[in-house]
């Protein structure tokens, strides 16, 4: 059975522009998830996506946006890049988002803002 | 919102020599879980713990959760240079959100 896959690995972009990144969760999995993990700290909870739907989100700003595709694959879009941006974005899909909530994350993209 | 404190934040520790994170909660949890993150990876589930008093085993990692569900552990006994990583506490909250504690980075000395 395939994992959660991330694309691209890694991603470098200049302070103001525009990220995508792509996370393509576990088949099955309609649950998707996006954190954020700056280097050195934890993993702060971005964006929850759920059956199509934006289901939360944590204490980031607008220009942190996504949307999840009907296939279950999602895309977490960073506008007007800050240079305190740059961080592993980490996606995590899971089946039963209540019930049993075990999260299985994907690889990672590593965004670097210059 | 809830939030989960896990200490120590770092531990060196001899390889063979035993080792213990701990995750608090001044509130009491409805779940918690409990992650490894290797250097350099992404985080890989380890567990779940749902019930009070709970006490979880596999091989050497020994998983607890308190009577009142407000606090958790991890021991590893004769940790190995494979154990190396960050442990990461988390619980699930009634929205769906997974809330992370800060970690717990392990180094083993060969």
């Amino acid at each position: 059975e395939a994992g959660v896959t991330q694309s691209p690995t890694h991603l470098i972009k200049t302070r103001g522009q525009q990220a995508t990144l792509r996370c393509s969760p576990i088949s099955g999995h309609t649950s998707v998830y996006w954190y954020q993990q700056a280097l050195g700290l934890g993993l702060q909870f971005l964006l929850w996506y759920d059956e199509g739907e934006e289901r939360n989100r944590g204490n980031f700003p607008p220009r942190f946006s996504g949307r999840q595709f009907p296939n279950y694959s999602s895309e977490l879009n960073v506008n007007a890049l800050e240079l305190e941006d740059s961080a592993l974005y980490l996606c995590a899909s899971s089946l039963d988002p209540i019930q049993w909530n075990e999260q299985y994350f994907g690889p990672g993209t590593r965004l670097t803002v210059t | 919102g809830q939030q989960v404190m896990q200490i120590p934040q770092y531990q060196h520790v001899q390889e063979g020599e035993d080792f213990t994170t701990y995750c608090n909660s001044s509130t009491t949890l409805s779940n918690i879980q409990w992650y490894k993150q290797r250097p350099g990876g992404h985080p890989v589930f380890l567990i779940q713990l749902v019930k009070s008093g709970e006490v979880k085993k596999q091989k050497r990692l020994t998983f607890q959760f308190g009577e009142a569900k407000k606090n958790s552990s991890l021991h590893i006994t004769a940790t190995q240079t494979t154990d190396v990583g960050t442990y990461f506490c988390a619980y699930s909250s009634n929205t769906g959100k997974l809330i992370f504690g800060q970690g717990t980075t392990l180094q083993v000395k060969p």
